[in-house]
């Protein structure tokens, strides 16, 4: 079946540094969507990319969808400690209401 | 508005028990999803129903059950409960025009 695969799994950054998470998936995917989920809290929506190659900035937050609508990444530039949290990729398998999720980055970040 | 409501949001059960986990959207979504993560394991979907009077299989749908009881509400049935259904359930809803999904608060479930 589709897998969406997300490295790395755990990432330590000493805050002010950056950080990156990579999401691949198995089979191509609608669009992709980038979820934060805090320290015992719910998954919360921060974007979704629908087109080849898009680029999307949200402050310190890069999004990116690959050429061949199969990867995405989040680059979080100098990062503070609000970052904290799991991060996940979400893909909507083509032609269904089915939402994949990847295996999720928690980040860590030491003051 | 509330959003997503789950309850209970905690549960303890012993092996065998019966349980149904309630879940309301108030914000007039077509489509409801229930998730179970485990650590390490991300989301992993079980059940979902794309508009009202419809439900589909997820990934991992075996000792499920689910009742799309009206537009507003979705619930989840764990008929006989096993050890391995401890997990955190959530609940979440879709607006189909702009695809982003809503999660409840969740339901910590334990099954000793």
């Amino acid at each position: 079946g589709q897998q969406v695969m997300q490295i790395p799994q755990y990432q330590h950054v000493q805050e002010g540094e950056d950080f990156t998470t990579y999401c691949n998936s198995s089979t191509t995917l609608s669009n992709i969507q980038w979820y934060k989920q805090r320290p015992g809290g719910h998954p919360v929506f921060l974007i979704q990319l629908v087109k080849s190659g898009e680029v999307k900035k949200q402050k310190r937050l890069t999004f990116q969808f690959g050429e061949a609508k199969k990867n995405s990444s989040l680059h979080i530039t100098a990062t503070q400690t609000t970052d904290v949290g799991t991060y996940f990729c979400a893909g909507l398998s083509s032609g269904t209401y089915k939402y994949i999720f990847g295996t999720g980055t928690r980040l860590k970040v030491l003051a | 508005n509330a959003g997503v409501t789950q309850t209970p949001k905690f549960q303890v059960l012993k092996t065998g028990q019966s349980m149904t986990l309630q879940c309301a959207q108030d914000m007039n979504h077509n489509s409801m999803y229930w998730y179970r993560q485990d650590p390490g394991m991300g989301l992993r979907l079980i059940y979902y129903s794309a508009s009202e009077g419809t439900t589909d299989k997820g990934e991992v749908p075996n000792g499920y059950n689910v009742s799309r009881l009206n537009k507003r509400e979705f619930s989840l049935r764990l008929e006989s409960a096993a050890p391995s259904q401890t997990s955190v359930y959530f609940c979440a809803s879709t607006e189909l025009a702009k695809n982003i999904q809503y999660f409840g608060a969740g339901t910590r479930l334990s099954v000793l």
